[in-house]
Order: structure tokens, then sequence, then C-alpha cells
């Protein structure tokens, strides 16, 4: 059965510290793994990654694959309060029809 | 100008009680699905529909019944409500059923009592 850990399942920092989110996960037939962002309601879409070794960025987070060793990392840097969030990974295998989502690392950012 | 809508945002409702759950997706995607997120917060996926074709049907109790009227819409139908289904139901859609990423609705607060 397709699984996605996630961890820490919790964070709290400060505000300018940098950040390391981590997802591990097996899958028949991986295909894609993306990261989601979710505030009070829909999660948002972060990255998608396919490729291992390809650093994928948007300001100041950023997010790299490693298909060998069957994880990624979301990085964020110089964090802020509205970066307080819970992050979810999810993995897709290669038919495309199963999203399959870690439980989520809560983020906490204090002032 | 919501991609992916669905209504309504908030549900309270008796046990026992049929009530549906509306979704429609403007972004002209193929795939659409229900997700169901309980109070651990954790995503699982409940259908996924494309072009109106049941893919996946995961283990979901007969009380819920998806309908797709066409690919832009795919509304949720519970039967028979109980107190554990209280729950955020999320739709989504992605362009193709080939991994791409997914852009969610806004979720449907079901509270049954």
């Amino acid at each position: 059965e397709d699984k996605v850990v996630q961890s820490p399942l919790s964070l709290v920092v400060h505000e300018g510290d940098t950040v390391t989110l981590n997802c591990s996960y097996e899958v028949t037939n991986f295909r894609s793994l993306l990261w989601y962002k979710q505030e009070k309601k829909a999660p948002t879409f972060l990255f998608m990654l396919t490729s291992s070794g390809i650093e994928k960025k948007s300001g100041r987070l950023s997010s790299i694959l490693d298909k060998k060793e069957l994880f990624s990392i979301l990085n964020i840097t110089a964090t802020q309060t509205g970066d307080s969030a819970v992050y979810l990974c999810a993995v897709v295998d290669n038919y495309g029809q199963n999203f399959v989502f870690g439980p989520g690392t809560r983020l906490s950012v204090l002032p | 100008d919501t991609a992916v809508s669905q209504t309504p945002k908030y549900l309270v409702t008796q046990m026992g009680n049929d009530k549906s759950i509306k979704c429609e997706q403007n972004l002209g995607h193929d795939t659409m699905y229900w997700y169901k997120q309980d109070s651990k917060k954790f995503l699982k996926i409940m259908f996924s529909y494309n072009n109106k074709e049941l893919i996946i049907n995961e283990t979901v109790p007969n009380r819920f019944s998806p309908k797709s009227p066409d690919k832009a819409h795919l509304n949720l139908h519970i039967n028979s409500l109980e107190l554990g289904d209280s729950a955020v139901y999320f739709c989504a859609s992605s362009q193709d059923w080939a991994g791409t990423e997914a852009f969610f609705g806004q979720g449907t607060r079901l509270t049954v009592v």
C-alpha cells in the first residue's frame, strides 16, 4: 500500500529562522511528489517534483526530490508569521489516479 | 472567478438525513476528486472521476455516491448520515490523470448531530 510519512509533525520556530520539512514515501510506480500549504481552508499548491536532484524554488521556499532514497525536503528560509500553516506532501503513482497525502507538518512561526 | 467551488461551505444536519455537496470547476480539467479530511487533518481520497467516468473508488461506505453530470461537475450525495461522517470534504480537480497538480475547493465542513 502506498504510504507517505512526514516529519516533524509539528514545529515551532521564530521569525527569521530557516526550517526543513521532510517527506518520505513508499509508492508503487512513482510519478510525482507534490507539496501543498494548508492554512485555514483549502490546500494550495506549492511545488511538483518529478526528477531527482533538481531544486524547485519560489521566493523563500525551495524543494528537492531524491528518488533513490525516496524522500523530499521543503526548505523555508527567513520564515515569517504568514508561513504558519500545515504543509502537506503528496505522491502520485504513474497512473496519476491517486494522490496519497502524508499527515502534514504543522509549522508555527512566532513573531 | 473561483477555479474550484463547492457548496455549501458549512452543513449541519441530523443523523439519518440525506445531503448533497456540489462541486464545480471552471478550469477545463478532465479529472475531479473528492477528499475527506478528518479531525486529525489527514486528507484521504474517496473518489476520482476522469471525463465523467469513475476511476477511483476507495473503501468508502456505499452511503456515499458521487455523481458527475459533466466533466465540470462532481457532486457528492450522502445517505443516512452518521456521526462519523462529520469532517471537511474537499473537492479538487487536475488537468488530467497524469499526476499534474490538483487544485482544491475551499472545503465543506459537515457536522452531523
